[in-house]
């Protein structure tokens, strides 16, 4: 079974960046999906954010652009969010998942929640 | 982006009773549409994907449903385990979700 899970600081300060870590197990992240970071404010709205695609390509929401990185490390199974920049706009619970073109986020971590304070 | 406008923002119902959620899509999305559940306390869960396949393991009380760019998830006899939120979220470009409705009992 796939398993994910997020880990990072729940605090960042404004201006500085937020970096997070989805662990994969279950499945290598080289054989296929697309992976992916979500995020969730508070409030409820549902955001993507962007992926890694098995093969290493990236693609990030244009709202984000300037902002975000998604890198990996295949001999540990894992993959990474970088933000920089954040305000506290980016308050948010944020979720990692595996991500099928078409169809939708087929597995999701149990999300780790983030505040950007001072 | 696609936008997609989710409603009703929030619902109250009975066990047993027959709740419908619908989403609208901005322009034509095809039948790229998934729905998700989010139950308190846990990461969302995938229902349905291509706007009415049941994802493995969704009970069959479930069911989704297109007429245009207007999409639905109907569930047929309300569950106090289907407590929680739903979104509906479009896989036609960069996913783009709904606001979101918050399912509470009556």
């Amino acid at each position: 079974e796939i398993q994910l899970q997020e880990s990072g600081p729940g605090l960042v300060k404004p201006s500085q960046s937020l970096s997070l870590t989805c662990s994969v197990t279950g499945y290598t992240i080289t054989s296929g999906y697309d992976w992916s970071w979500i995020r969730k404010f508070p409030g409820n709205k549902m955001e993507w954010m962007g992926y890694i695609s098995y093969s290493g390509s990236t693609n990030y929401n244009p709202s984000l652009k300037s902002r975000i990185s998604i890198t990996r490390d295949t001999s540990k199974n894992q993959f990474f969010l970088q933000l920089n920049s954040v305000t506290t706009e980016d308050t948010a619970t944020y979720y990692c998942a595996s991500h099928t073109m078409g169809i939708g986020f087929d597995y999701w971590g149990q999300g780790v929640m983030v505040t950007v304070s001072s | 982006d696609i936008q997609m406008t989710q409603s009703p923002a929030s619902l109250s119902a009975s066990l047993e009773e027959i709740v419908t959620i619908t989403c609208q899509a901005s322009q034509d999305i095809g039948n790229w549409l998934a729905w998700y559940q989010q139950k308190p306390g846990k990461s969302p869960q995938l229902l349905i994907y291509d706007a009415t396949s049941l994802a493995d393991g969704v009970p069959s009380r479930f069911s989704g449903s297109r007429s245009g760019t207007q999409y639905s998830l109907k569930i047929s006899r309300l569950q106090v385990e289907d407590i929680g939120s739903y979104y509906c979220q479009q896989a036609h470009s960069n996913p783009t979700f709904g606001a979101g409705t918050k399912l509470e009992l009556k």
